[in-house]
């Protein structure tokens, strides 16, 4: 099966700088990657996703890259905001099919 | 997008005993699916409820300790079954629409086996 890594677990940067969190994807057939946000006791939100016929897609102040033959995608926050401070999971997904989430990363934006 | 509700939003519940979760959707949804999210971890697939027929188990969960049923559209629930302290956990129903990628979570049920 799919298997997602992702990194790092633990961010914090400082109110104003950009984030990166990273993962990877094992399953060739897998063709569509979205991100959520976790805020604490609330449930996973979905804040962007990408299908594997494009390469980067934005919204505002995040952005999702993607690269099919590494198999690897990004999420990109950029002039983050304290309440971007939240865990953020990747995911994978082939053909409608169930998702493999990646482990988490916690961000934390200091003010 | 569909609205999607669980009950109940927490429980205690002793050892040996069972909790039946409900999950709504406002809508007609093609898949819905039942995670579970240990503290500080990510989502565990439990299984893929099916209409009109049995759950899809995702390897280590079974059926005989999480039933499902699924009997249309819109309405799904998970039973915890002979619960034991390491069934603590928040439960988390999904699902995703008629040609749809997209997956909406329910706000997710807090369990504590005591």
């Amino acid at each position: 099966g799919e298997n997602v890594e992702q990194h790092p677990s633990t961010l914090s940067v400082q109110e104003g700088d950009s984030a990166v969190i990273k993962c990877t994807y094992s399953d060739s057939a897998s063709n569509y990657f979205p991100w959520y946000k976790q805020e604490l006791g609330k449930r996973p939100q979905l804040i962007i996703d990408i299908r594997s016929n494009v390469g980067e897609k934005k919204d505002q102040r995040i952005a999702v890259t993607l690269n099919k033959t590494a198999k690897h995608f990004s999420l990109h926050i950029t002039e983050t905001q304290p309440e971007d401070s939240a865990v953020y999971f990747c995911a994978a997904c082939a053909d409608f099919n169930k998702f493999y989430f990646g482990s988490g990363t916690k961000l934390n934006v200091k003010p | 997008s569909a609205v999607i509700s669980q009950k109940p939003s927490r429980d205690i519940c002793q050892r040996g005993t069972s909790l039946t979760i409900q999950c709504q959707v406002d809508s007609q949804v093609t898949m819905m699916f039942w995670y579970r999210q240990q503290p500080g971890q990510s989502l565990t697939l439990i299984a893929t409820a099916n209409q009109g027929s049995e759950a899809t188990y995702e390897s280590g969960f079974v059926i005989d300790k999480f039933p499902i049923s699924r009997p249309n559209l819109t309405f799904s629930t998970l039973t915890v079954s002979n619960m034991s302290p390491e069934d603590s956990s928040i439960y988390l129903c999904s699902f995703t629409g008629t040609g749809a990628h997209e997956q909406y979570f329910g706000p997710g049920t807090r369990l504590t086996v005591t």
